[in-house]
């Protein structure tokens, strides 16, 4: 079946610039989480929702950064005013049920803020 | 400060070699997973570890837990070319808390 899909694939903006990045998780999977991966780095949690509800936002570094999932299923982070230090692969997880279970990774989003 | 340091950071081996890599922490988890991340992709859960002194074996790969969970191992043996990648541990500390994510060993193998 198809698995957890990211879009756009690469994304190149300036500074200042307001983007959005898109995750569509497993059919039927209620869990969804991003995180953020820098070169060198492995993946940091930013967010993660259970249904349409944001459950634990505490990974998102500043008010700059916003995620919605306003039906339970696809889910966009907003990212205002990107800086250059924004710049990574931005990775979407899914999972059936509650955060124990397994987390099923998309292949990100790799964001690149001139 | 990282929660979970792994070693080596990086490793260069030949096929049909040994290798050990390590995940290390100053603190007890409840779980501790393995990940293997291939270029352009998303991490792949490889085995989650419960309990201390666990050990958990997938054809030539060997995990262990730590008998005080606060570390973790992963023992390849006979090590092929299709086990390049990057390796990953991640471990829940309590709860519902977040993934903690080590920085990775990027493991190389050569033919």
């Amino acid at each position: 079946g198809a698995g957890v899909s990211q879009t756009p694939s690469n994304k190149v903006t300036e500074k200042g610039k307001y983007v959005e990045l898109r995750c569509d998780p497993i059919s039927g999977h209620t869990a969804l989480y991003w995180y953020r991966q820098s070169l060198g780095q492995g993946p940091e949690f930013l967010i993660y929702f259970q249904g349409t509800g944001a459950a634990d936002d505490s990974g998102l570094p500043n008010d700059r950064f916003f995620a919605v999932r306003p039906e339970g299923s696809v889910s966009t982070l907003k990212i205002q005013r990107t800086e250059r230090g924004d710049s990574a692969v931005y990775l979407c997880a899914s999972s059936p049920g509650t955060s124990g279970d397994t987390q099923y990774f998309g292949p990100g989003t790799r964001l690149t803020v001139l | 400060t990282q929660l979970l340091e792994q070693s080596p950071q990086f490793l260069s081996i030949q096929e049909g070699e040994n290798l050990t890599v390590y995940c290390n922490s100053s603190s007890v988890f409840s779980s501790l997973q393995w990940y293997r991340q291939e270029p352009g992709e998303g991490p792949v859960l490889l085995v989650t570890v419960v309990t201390g002194g666990e050990v958990k074996k997938l054809k030539r790969l060997t995990f262990q837990f730590g008998d005080a969970r606060k570390d973790s191992s992963l023992h390849i043996t006979a090590a092929q070319p299709g086990d390049t990648g990057l390796y990953l541990c991640a471990g829940v500390l309590a709860g519902n808390t977040p993934l903690v994510f080590g920085k990775g060993t990027r493991l190389s193998v050569i033919a």
